[in-house]
């Protein structure tokens, strides 16, 4: 089974709209963390926004929000006001459990931003 | 500047060589990685490194192999017994053996295999 589902292969978005990317996750951990990544064309990783899972209030970081809801196993990002340069790959990705440094990455949603 | 570097960016090979990608952090980063990325995929998991000198298999460590004799370098070799290589390859670190550990990326290494 998968560990990190996200089921928007692709998302069109007008210019300044917010958007949500949809991100659901599979553990048995208590300790666990969840991460969101950024690809742009140019094929580097840039590291977003981080959720543990004891954090009681979302992660937030300038204009991207982590929607987490715990019971649902869920863990959406939010982009406030969209903007041209947001046009990417975004990659959710968990770590399960403490002192286990390795993370599991979903397929990843493509973002297009509309102008 | 601290960071992460990869070397080269891009990387021809023909079919039987090995080839060796470089991969340096000065952020005195513990953990380091290595991924490999296909087109329209996420990231899988070769190999990875908690401290010098140690090393792990990820999901799919066949066909390659690592080294970590310093801190900041973790090279990745493509062996001829990688039936498929051709693929963008990240390398990533990590303070590593914290909750809120986070791993940081270098720009990457497509290799093309002719």
């Amino acid at each position: 089974a998968q560990k990190i589902t996200q089921t928007q292969p692709g998302m069109f978005v007008q210019e300044k709209e917010a958007v949500t990317l949809d991100c659901t996750y599979d553990t048995s951990d208590q300790s666990y963390g969840l991460f969101w990544y950024k690809q742009p064309s140019s094929g580097e990783m840039i590291f977003l926004i981080y959720q543990g899972s004891y954090d009681e209030q979302n992660a937030t970081e300038g204009r991207y929000s982590l929607n987490f809801q715990k019971a649902r196993k869920s863990a959406n990002l939010v982009i406030s006001a969209s903007q041209l340069g947001d046009s990417a790959m975004y990659f959710c990705a968990m770590r399960e459990g403490v002192g286990d440094d390795k993370i599991i990455f979903g397929k990843g949603t493509r973002l297009h931003i509309l102008p | 500047d601290g960071g992460i570097t990869q070397s080269p960016k891009y990387l021809f090979r023909k079919e039987g060589q090995n080839v060796t990608l470089s991969c340096e952090q000065n952020l005195n980063h513990d953990a380091m990685y290595w991924y490999r990325q296909d087109p329209g995929q996420g990231l899988r998991l070769i190999y990875y490194s908690q401290i010098v000198n140690d090393f792990q298999k990820g999901d799919i460590a066949e066909g390659y192999s690592v080294s970590r004799e310093k801190k900041e370098s973790f090279p990745l070799t493509v062996t001829s017994a990688q039936k498929n290589p051709t693929a963008f390859y990240l390398c990533a670190s990590s303070i590593g053996g914290t909750s809120t550990d986070t791993q940081y990326f270098g720009p990457g290494t497509r290799l093309t295999v002719l």
